[in-house]
């Protein structure tokens, strides 16, 4: 079974700073990856769709990028903002089964 | 309006109750999935329709029904709820024509309270 982590699992920066966060996956044999924000209480909002066959997506302050034989993804983002604060979920698509796996998350927090 | 919206929003039962949750979406995907949200645990499938007359177990199964009146809705009920289906609860769609290189698409979740 596929097994997704994300490290850390809690995380706060000072606004403007650019920041990575992690996404790790066991089985390399995926199809895609997708990362998702998550505001508290909320639905997920995807951010961005990673192919297999692509190594990075962009889309304005953010920018993905995947390593699928060492099964790694990192979210970049660039001058962060307090409204950028919420947690940030990666899912991966295996070549078997019908079904995304996800991570658990990390809590971004922004200091104004 | 919301792609994909599920109802209630909020909802508190007690132990032993029937209880429905319902999605539907206006984006014309034909896949429709139902997810649940624990603390530390992430998102686990419990049902998933890739079309009207298809219906599959995810991983955590037991416990809940499923039923796709239509290709816009999904419903997920708990037969005979107990505290620990304490959740949220999340309807996701997919475009089969998008194939395995398709994304979901999430609503706004529905935070169930078994008391």
């Amino acid at each position: 079974k596929q097994e997704v982590t994300q490290i850390p699992a809690a995380l706060s920066v000072p606004e403007g700073e650019n920041l990575v966060l992690n996404c790790s996956f066991t089985d390399s044999a995926i199809y895609n990856l997708q990362w998702f924000r998550q505001d508290p209480g909320k639905g997920l909002t995807s951010l961005l769709l990673i192919q297999s066959s692509q190594r990075e997506q962009t889309s304005g302050r953010l920018n993905a990028s995947l390593d699928k034989s060492s099964g790694r993804s990192t979210l970049y983002i660039a001058a962060s903002q307090p409204g950028d604060s919420a947690t940030y979920l990666c899912a991966v698509r295996p070549y078997t089964g019908n079904q995304f796996y996800f991570g658990t998350g990390t809590s971004l927090t922004v200091i104004p | 309006d919301a792609d994909v919206t599920q109802t209630p929003r909020n909802r508190i039962t007690k132990t032993g109750k029937r209880i429905m949750l319902e999605c539907s979406q206006t984006k014309g995907h034909d896949r429709m999935y139902w997810y649940r949200q624990d603390p530390g645990l992430g998102l686990r499938l419990i049902y998933y329709s890739f079309d009207v007359k298809d219906i599959n177990k995810g991983e955590i199964s037991d416990g809940y029904s499923v039923s796709r009146q239509a290709q816009a809705k999904f419903s997920l009920s708990l037969e005979s709820a107990i505290p620990n289906q304490t959740a949220l609860y999340f309807c996701a769609t997919s475009d089969s024509a998008m194939g395995r290189g398709g994304g979901y698409t999430f609503g706004s979740g529905t935070r169930l309270t078994v008391v």
